[in-house]
């Protein structure tokens, strides 16, 4: 089976705190994406990256960065959190080809 | 324009009825087509992938028309188990493959 990890499922930040979400992934996947889940919005991508150290902006990439520096880990950073970005963030993974993708639980961030 | 268009409903249809659900997508060099099925407060699971010949799964058929870039999904004999929202998914490949969502549409079935 397939597993895609979310080190946290509920955080809470303060504004302007730098904020870490992880996500670990064990089926040798080369894709992994971050998403955020808005009421009315659906997913929108934040970032994805298709190998080590490689990485490509989505559609909402403001605000966010991402890390890379192994295959199965990929970490979004909020530089500055905002209370505009307190959303359900999901991460998926994919093989190259994109047959299916996975996703982790979710992490339901709260910025105060 | 979004990439990914879908109805949000929500559908609300009684049990045993038939309901269908249309998406369309903006790129035409969009590659690969599924439906994703999500449950209140979980994450989204692959429901079935869309190919051109179109595909069933059960009481479940996808259809994809890539010259009118619009793919659906049709669900015969509903159960109350069905209810979720059901998010259109398309991927295509710039310089990497890139997977983009619909809204998702909400069906609720009623008894």
């Amino acid at each position: 089976d397939v597993k895609v990890t979310q080190s946290s499922r509920y955080l809470v930040k303060r504004t302007g705190e730098k904020v870490f979400l992880e996500c670990v992934q064990d089926m040798d996947h080369e894709n992994m994406f971050w998403y955020r889940q808005d009421p009315g919005l659906g997913l929108r991508l934040i970032y994805f990256s298709y190998d080590v150290k490689m990485k490509e902006k989505g559609d909402i990439p403001e605000g966010y960065s991402v890390s890379r520096e192994k295959k199965e880990r990929f970490s979004l950073i909020l530089e500055s959190a905002s209370t505009n970005q307190t959303s359900m963030y999901l991460c998926a993974s994919s093989t190259f080809s994109v047959t299916e993708a996975f996703f982790g639980q979710g992490t339901r961030l709260t910025v105060v | 324009r979004k990439e990914v268009e879908q109805d949000p409903g929500p559908f609300n249809v009684p049990e045993g009825a038939t309901v269908a659900f249309n998406c369309t997508y903006s790129n035409s060099a969009s590659q690969s087509f599924f439906w994703y099925r999500q449950d209140c407060r979980k994450e989204p699971k692959l429901l079935m992938s869309v190919y051109s010949s179109g595909n069933e799964d059960g009481r479940f058929t996808a259809q994809l028309n890539r010259a009118s870039q619009y793919i659906s999904l049709l669900i015969r004999d509903s159960k109350l188990s069905d209810s979720a929202t059901y998010l259109c998914v398309v991927t295509y490949y710039s310089s990497a493959s890139k997977i983009i969502f619909g809204s998702g549409t909400r069906l609720s079935i009623r008894p």
